[in-house]
């Protein structure tokens, strides 16, 4: 069964600065997608960024930038420039190709100091 | 606006009671999942929906259950028989279920908690 793996319950990062959440999965499949979750105190999920397995080039969505390591199964978040309203937990999540329902990670609490 | 709905925002239920969460969606999206939160862990899927009339169990769907008669509205119920309920419960829409992205949109969430 595949599982998804976040080592970090917290990380804290200066306003303005570049932190890196990290995710690691398990899987045998070839086919499939990763995707990082962003939770706000809201508690309203949304999504931040998504990334094919079969593509080479990492995903970018202005700030957030990932670092898909296939073999590795790693699949890291860089967030540049932080700023306070990125304050959330942030999960990571994997969906095979063949199926429709997503495998989550435990998150990760970010924390920006002004 | 399109989006999901969620009703009631905050639930209170007695023991050996039945209640019923609401999912309603307006983005003429196929799919319909139920998720559950806990703290310091990831969401669980108790069930989802690819189509009218159709839904398959999740990985924790003891305890609960869904209907799907309205594309627009999936309602879950929790059961007496689920014995620890309190969580927070997420509903979710997408296109479809297999889609290549499958982008899944989620609504504002219903804290449950029983007494």
């Amino acid at each position: 069964a595949q599982t998804v793996t976040q080592s970090q319950p917290e990380m804290s990062v200066q306003e303005a600065e570049t932190v890196t959440l990290s995710c690691t999965y398990d899987t045998s499949e070839s086919d499939y997608y990763l995707f990082w979750y962003k939770q706000p105190p809201s508690r309203q999920m949304i999504l931040v960024i998504r990334q094919e397995a079969y593509k080479q080039q990492n995903a970018t969505e202005n700030r957030f930038s990932v670092n898909f390591q296939k073999a590795a199964k790693s699949f890291s978040l860089k967030i540049s420039d932080s700023q306070l309203g990125d304050a959330a937990m942030y999960f990571c999540a994997y969906r095979s190709g063949s199926n429709y329902q997503l495998i989550w990670g435990a998150g990760t609490k970010l924390i920006i100091k002004p | 606006d399109g989006g999901i709905t969620q009703s009631p925002k905050y639930l209170f239920r007695k023991e050996g009671q039945n209640v019923t969460l609401s999912c309603e969606q307006n983005l003429n999206h196929d799919a319909m999942y139920w998720y559950r939160q806990d703290p310091g862990q990831g969401l669980r899927l108790i069930y989802y929906s690819q189509i009218v009339n159709d839904f398959q169990k999740g990985d924790i769907a003891e305890g609960y259950s869904v209907s799907r008669e309205k594309k627009e509205s999936f309602p879950l119920t929790v059961t007496s028989a689920q014995k620890n309920p309190t969580a927070f419960y997420l509903c979710a829409s997408s296109i479809d279920g297999t889609g290549a992205y499958n982008e899944q949109f989620f609504g504002p969430g219903t804290r449950l908690t029983v007494l």
